[in-house]
């Protein structure tokens, strides 16, 4: 199985400052022949079911804000989230669609300091 | 609008069934494969499967395969998950996912429907 490793597990940013998240999967998620990262990003909020918010690592999902952005290659993916909002109080989820069993990161709670 | 619709809470006892029921909406229900994912409370997300609306085949992951079917209706645009034998660890909320693009089994999910909730307690 392909092991999603998230960092941190949780973080508290003050508002409008930035927030970085960090995914880290056990084999390379890069598929060669098209020149693809099979990595997502999702946001649930309490109480809510998960929000995409990047696929392909860094492709942006309907109605997501443009202060959300998705980088990174191979095993090493970061979710950044600029001028944070009360609204981005949730939990953050990576998640491989490279192999399977398709595996989720454990998971980063976002909240305001 | 595109829209997965879930049925409701369940209350079951160690060793029986659950069949949760996925409504779904908005667009050709024959081309987007439908994903199931549960996820305990105060846990993460674990992937279970999926199933391609169009011919009906469903893939498990190999540590539901023994005890889960997944299936669907066409003509009810629905899909269903069905799980067997639940003990106290099957307690979760189930949800189903659409994938982001059509005809494509490993994908990213874009819909999710509002989850069901499973309560597996004596």
């Amino acid at each position: 199985d392909i092991v999603m490793t998230q960092s941190p597990d949780s973080l508290a940013v003050s508002l409008g400052e930035r927030a970085t998240i960090h995914c880290k999967s056990s084999q390379s998620i890069l598929y060669n022949a098209n020149d693809k990262n099979y990595l997502a990003w999702y946001q649930q909020r309490p109480g809510q079911p998960p929000k995409l918010l990047f696929y392909w690592a860094s492709t942006r999902g309907s109605g997501v804000p443009e202060r959300f952005s998705g980088s990174g290659s191979g095993t090493d993916f970061t979710l950044t989230i600029n001028a944070v909002q009360a609204a981005d109080v949730a939990v953050y989820y990576c998640h491989q669609y490279y192999g399977t069993p398709l595996t989720f990161g454990g998971g980063t709670k976002l909240e305001i300091k | 609008q595109v829209q997965l619709v879930q049925s409701g809470a369940e209350v079951e006892k160690p060793g029986a069934s659950v069949r949760v029921s996925c409504k779904t909406s908005g667009y050709i229900f024959t081309d987007y494969f439908i994903h199931w994912v549960r996820q305990a409370p105060g846990q993460g997300l674990e992937w279970m499967g999926w199933i391609n609306p169009s011919s009906g085949a469903p893939y498990y992951a190999q540590k539901f395969q023994d005890r889960m079917s997944m299936t669907r209706d066409t003509s009810l645009t629905t899909a269903y998950l069905e799980l067997n034998s639940l003990t106290s660890d099957d307690s979760a909320v189930y949800y189903c996912a659409r994938t982001t693009t059509a005809a494509t089994t490993w994908d990213a999910f874009d819909i999710w429907g509002h989850g069901t909730m499973v309560t597996v307690s004596s």
